[in-house]
């Protein structure tokens, strides 16, 4: 199957400081990627979708000046948390979709443990 | 409102036994529901997907049935082994393009 990769696996970071997350799709073309967090014990919830030389559409209640969302091509999109506070603390997961396939399906990322002192 | 329902909330057996998940949705319009399986700290990995015309899908030891009348899914693990411990979540896809809806996932634990 298809694998999506992000970078890093974990990061710890201070209140205030910019965290930068990579998500790559490593064995194909992925016209659409999309972010989640997930806090514990809780389901995925989507902040945003990102088409590749798009920008990225918002969730409500998602603060786009706050989770900048970068997807510069069809293998590479980022998520830059800026100025992150603790409350920011969770999981955040990235999938993938191509432009084919008949499910149209999403391929998940391993996941980014951020923790902000 | 388009909401998906997942229970039992956790779940734990014996290893070797069998297990049935359950999995009841509202999304209209329906286009797929997908079953996976997410080991704590890491991202889900799909299991099974099925489309409206789908009754039955197998993965191994993993199959899923579905009931598009009744807009009801189940997903049968046979011979439980300990790496089947993880969240099991069912995701709901409405029409082409539209977000997926994620159930809250059912936690498995498997003990020897």
């Amino acid at each position: 199957g298809a694998v999506v990769s992000q970078h890093p696996s974990w990061v710890i970071c201070k209140s205030g400081t910019s965290v930068k997350i990579e998500c790559r799709s490593l064995d194909f073309q992925a016209t659409t990627m999309f972010w989640y967090r997930q806090f514990p014990k809780q389901s995925l919830m989507l902040m945003a979708t990102s088409n590749e030389g798009s920008k990225a559409t918002y969730e409500q209640g998602v603060e786009k000046d706050k989770f900048l969302i970068n997807h510069a091509s069809l293998t590479l999109s980022t998520l830059t948390v800026t100025s992150a506070h603790p409350e920011d603390s969770s999981f955040y997961i990235c999938s993938a979709s191509g432009s084919s396939g008949l499910y149209n399906e999403q391929f998940f990322g391993p996941g980014t443990r951020l923790t902000v002192l | 409102k388009n909401q998906v329902e997942q229970s039992p909330q956790s779940l734990i057996i014996l290893e070797g036994k069998n297990c049935t998940l359950q999995c009841n949705y509202t999304v209209s319009p329906f286009s797929n529901l997908r079953w996976y399986k997410q080991d704590t700290g890491r991202g889900p990995v799909s299991l099974t997907i099925m489309t409206f015309s789908e009754n039955t899908k197998s993965n191994g030891r993993y199959t899923a049935t579905l009931d598009a009348d009744t807009k009801q899914s189940s997903l049968h693990i046979t011979a439980s082994q300990l790496s089947d411990s993880a969240s099991y979540i069912c995701v709901v896809s409405g029409q082409a393009g539209t977000a997926l809806i994620f159930g809250k996932g059912t936690t498995l634990s498997v003990s020897s």
